[in-house]
């Protein structure tokens, strides 16, 4: 398997535009999760699936981002607008049940300006 | 609310044992994590235990877990300069959703 796919690896934009970010989960798992990593507040869950229902939100900062997961093998995250606070690593993760260890993905590196 | 707190440097030579400690509060957690971060790269699941474990060896890895001081730590055995990265302490939540909490990381630094 290839392990957990994100895209873009690497995301520049300008303040005020919109942003998605993309995870394409492991096969065959069925929770997901997306997590922000910043040099102040270290690692943060924000949202996550399972069985592609959002079970926890509570960690979104804002009505500014909104998560998705139309189907087992696709989930996205969108900033709408961006703004320069949240320059940050999003990681995807997913695990087969809720229980079972986290695979992550390789990250994307958001640059808001 | 829970929270997970790590020394957030340690440095040691090439060949020397680590110790990186991490303390938790949720005396409910069933699973306690060892995760490492490469430079540019995810996260990467190294060990874990379960809670009703004291001790768990892989190769060069020994995770200890003190219940009652609610303290984890990982020892790596024969410290080589690959080890060096970010490793980070997670437990999951009191509420058994699968969520994770993880301590801000401690950046291990290994001198040849």
């Amino acid at each position: 398997d290839a392990g957990v796919i994100q895209s873009p690896r690497h995301e520049v934009t300008e303040m005020g535009q919109e942003v998605t970010l993309r995870c394409k989960p492991i096969s065959g798992h069925n929770s997901l999760f997306w997590y922000r990593q910043t040099m102040m507040r270290g690692l943060e869950l924000l949202i996550y699936f399972n069985n592609n229902v959002p079970i926890d939100d509570s960690g979104m900062p804002e009505d500014r981002f909104s998560a998705k997961m139309p189907n087992a093998s696709f989930s996205t995250l969108k900033i709408q607008p961006s703004e320069p606070r949240d320059s940050a690593v999003y990681f995807c993760a997913s695990s087969r049940d809720r229980d079972d260890e986290q695979y992550f993905g390789p990250g994307t590196r958001l640059t808001v300006t | 609310g829970e929270d997970v707190e790590q020394s957030l440097f340690l440095s040691v030579r090439e060949g020397d044992s680590s110790v990186i400690n991490c303390t938790y509060t949720d005396s409910s957690s069933t699973y306690l994590y060892w995760y490492k971060q490469e430079p540019g790269a995810g996260l990467q699941l190294l060990t874990y235990i379960f809670s009703n474990m004291d001790m768990k060896q892989d190769q060069r890895l020994t995770v200890l877990l003190n219940k009652k001081d609610k303290h984890l730590s990982l020892r790596i055995a024969d410290t080589q300069t690959g080890d060096s990265a970010i490793y980070f302490c997670a437990e999951t939540h009191s509420s058994n959703t699968g969520k994770l909490i993880f301590g801000q990381g401690t950046t291990l630094q290994v001198k040849p």
